[in-house]
């Protein structure tokens, strides 16, 4: 298991302004992801966030948009930059600790609402 | 393309009743299948995983999921509803091609009343 410390967990932004999101977690974990929970809807991969090397980007979101950063194998940061109101969405940092047959564990989320 | 259909945007039941939350996938090969729960400004939490073997999984908090392969349907179950079990629940998909990508459902909202 994991236990998974993410910060803030709530803000209130401004547009175009930008805020990054600290995920810290326990013990070392080869695979970590960002998701979003846009209001009402299901969780979106972002990226999946590699130690040492850029993050791995789905398709609709961008390194520009939302870089990432990976410096050890405990932590990592989200930016997400010149928010507007439709980035107003819960991220959610998450871990996998074992093979791919591992179930994922998830920070507490942080809800961003953009003015 | 790969998909997690939730078809119920709401499941209301009594409490002491049995529940069942529906969740078909539409995924090749033999994917490895999971639930989890997220209550009020939470995170979401691990519930159970099929992988192999028996088609009826059990994990915690009294919940089961049966697995049916020829339906591609992974329905999570419990035979007695409690109040607290209201959340929302997520079905969610990693197919068994060697990645890391979880497909997740769009969820449902149990409701369990007294």
């Amino acid at each position: 298991s994991a236990v998974i410390s993410q910060k803030p967990s709530r803000d209130i932004c401004q547009r175009g302004t930008s805020l990054t999101i600290q995920c810290q977690v326990d013990s070392q974990v080869t695979m970590m992801f960002w998701y979003r929970q846009q209001p009402g809807q299901s969780l979106t991969l972002i990226a999946t966030a590699n130690q040492g090397s850029e993050a791995t980007y789905e398709s609709g979101f961008v390194i520009d948009k939302f870089p990432i950063s990976r410096p050890n194998l405990t932590f990592s940061t989200l930016t997400v930059s010149n928010m507007s109101p439709e980035d107003s969405s819960i991220y959610l940092c998450s871990v996998l600790t074992g093979a791919n047959t591992g179930e994922l564990f998830f920070g507490e989320g942080s809800r961003l609402t953009v003015l | 393309a790969q998909s997690v259909a939730q078809p119920e945007d709401q499941v209301n039941v009594a409490e002491g009743n049995p529940l069942t939350v529906k969740c078909t996938y539409s995924v090749s090969g033999n994917p490895y299948l999971f639930w989890y729960v997220q209550y009020p400004n939470r995170g979401l939490q691990f519930l159970l995983k099929y992988i192999t073997g028996d088609n009826l999984v059990k994990g915690s908090y009294g919940f089961e999921a049966e697995f049916n392969k020829s339906q591609t349907s992974f329905h999570l179950k419990k035979p007695s509803a409690l109040v607290s079990d209201s959340a929302l629940y997520f079905c969610a998909v990693r197919p068994n091609t060697g990645g890391f990508k979880t497909i997740f459902g769009a969820g449902t909202r149990l409701f369990v009343k007294a």
